[in-house]
């Protein structure tokens, strides 16, 4: 399997744009999360799907931001308009929701964004 | 409310001596608990888990001890290797029920010296 899969790795935008990051969970799972991370806060929880339907994003920072999943196979972040602060490294992560005594989350390599 | 945190931020080691890295957790409800390890450029990596119901368990290299008198975990690394540089997190299943969720610790920065 190849594992999580996100794109791009790295993405540097304006301040104003829009940025759409994507993840490709690994085949089978059905738990999708989305994490921010940054120096000083560490890995933040933004959303988490449960069967492509989202369960809880209290962590989603502002209306900004928005998520979705319109099949198993695919989700994506969307940060619009992006802001400076913005700027961390965005992982997706995985788990098979089969085994509700184990979360086991695989991650992806991350993004990389750099809002300038 | 919930809550993971780590002792240390750094921990720097000598090739081939043992490591301890130490978490505290908050909620005495959770039940369930799992090592990451994440090197540079990479995102955090499933090291060893652990339920409540045991004080320890083992694996290739790396024990973790779950005390949950004092709500406190630990992970025990033999033998530390160059490779094992890396910063490491302790998550706790989060949320009432069975969510999902992880809440993770800040991490622990893991500096072997060869």
């Amino acid at each position: 399997d190849a594992g999580v899969i996100q794109s791009p790795r790295h993405e540097v935008t304006e301040m104003g744009q829009e940025v759409t990051l994507r993840c490709k969970p690994i085949s089978g799972h059905n738990s999708l999360f989305w994490y921010r991370q940054t120096m000083m806060r560490g890995l933040e929880l933004l959303i988490y799907f449960n069967n492509n339907v989202p369960i809880d994003d209290s962590g989603m920072p502002e209306d900004r931001f928005s998520a979705k999943m319109p099949n198993a196979s695919f989700s994506t972040l969307k940060i619009q308009p992006s802001e400076p602060r913005d700027s961390a490294v965005y992982f997706c992560a995985s788990s098979a929701y089969r085994d509700l005594a184990k979360n086991i989350q695989y991650f992806g390599a991350g993004t990389r964004l750099s809002v300038l | 409310g919930e809550s993971v945190g780590l002792h240390l931020p750094t921990l720097s080691v000598q090739e081939g001596d043992n490591s301890i890295i130490n978490c505290a957790y908050s909620n005495s409800a959770s039940d369930y608990f799992i090592w990451y390890k994440q090197e540079s450029g990479k995102g955090p990596q499933f090291i060893i888990d652990i339920r409540s119901n045991m004080d320890k368990r083992q694996g290739q290299r790396v024990t973790v001890l779950l005390n949950k008198t004092v709500k406190h975990l630990s992970l025990q690394i033999a033998a530390t290797q160059p490779g094992d540089s890396a910063v490491y997190f302790c998550a706790e299943k989060g949320g009432s029920g069975n969510t999902g969720k992880l809440i993770f610790g800040q991490g622990t920065t893991l500096q072997v010296k060869p």
